[in-house]
């Protein structure tokens, strides 16, 4: 069964606010990864935290991971237009055999300018 | 330059059919990647490559079949082609190992007509 399930499914924000994302997963990881799509692109790398990880920053990405509850979150803040896009989580399990990613089914992320 | 290239974007084609896609890597990578993303875009794994060796096989048809001529292309041949095979395909690329990033082509669109 799927690893990663995103919550909520679709967010839609306006240009400014901050939007957070959120992902559950079910086997221990070695690391989590978030990527990000653009409408007809495909998935560009944005940050990865390592089960040994609570918290990483990236610009204005902020990612948490919490391992006793299988969960991680992204958050954007100062959202922009060109933020719009869906946002994956993937994990790396644990016993994973080479760069396995099992990937969740994404939150589209809408910012209005 | 772009860093992982596929061809062709857009596949139309009748079932029965059998196609293939490309794609090459220019990042020095050493594993490449084969995804399928359904309609409701949900990302999975098919295949992976080591230097050039196969080290992921997901449960696929064997109607797929990737090859990998050196460690910067990685190509996917589909034979007899069905409705279900319609979905957005990327090949992917990382340094070996499960803490890498992957980087992503922007896809190539199969249609079953």
């Amino acid at each position: 069964s799927q690893q990663g399930e995103e919550d909520p499914q679709a967010l839609s924000i306006q240009e400014g606010e901050n939007a957070t994302m959120n992902c559950s997963y079910k086997t221990s990881i070695n690391n989590l990864q978030w990527y990000r799509q653009n409408s007809g692109r495909g998935l560009v790398h944005l940050i990865l935290i390592r089960s040994n990880e609570r918290e990483k920053h990236s610009g204005r990405l902020r990612v948490t991971l919490d391992t006793s509850k299988k969960s991680s979150s992204l958050l954007i803040t100062a959202s922009r237009a060109a933020d719009t896009a869906s946002y994956f989580c993937a994990t790396a399990t644990r016993y994973n055999q080479g760069g396995k990613l099992i990937f969740g089914q994404g939150t589209e992320l809408s910012v209005k300018p | 330059d772009t860093a992982v290239s596929q061809t062709p974007k857009y596949l139309v084609t009748q079932m029965g059919n059998d196609k293939s896609i490309k794609c090459e890597q220019n990042l020095g990578h050493d594993t490449m990647y084969w995804y399928k993303q359904d309609s409701k875009k949900f990302l999975k794994i098919m295949f992976s490559y080591n230097n050039k060796e196969l080290i992921i096989n997901e449960t696929v048809p064997n109607r797929f079949s990737p090859k990998s001529p050196d460690k910067a292309h990685l190509n996917l041949h589909i034979n007899s082609l069905e409705l279900g095979d319609s979905a957005v395909y990327f090949c992917a690329s990382s340094h070996g190992g499960r803490d890498q990033p992957q980087h992503f082509g922007d896809g190539t669109r199969l249609s079953i007509l």
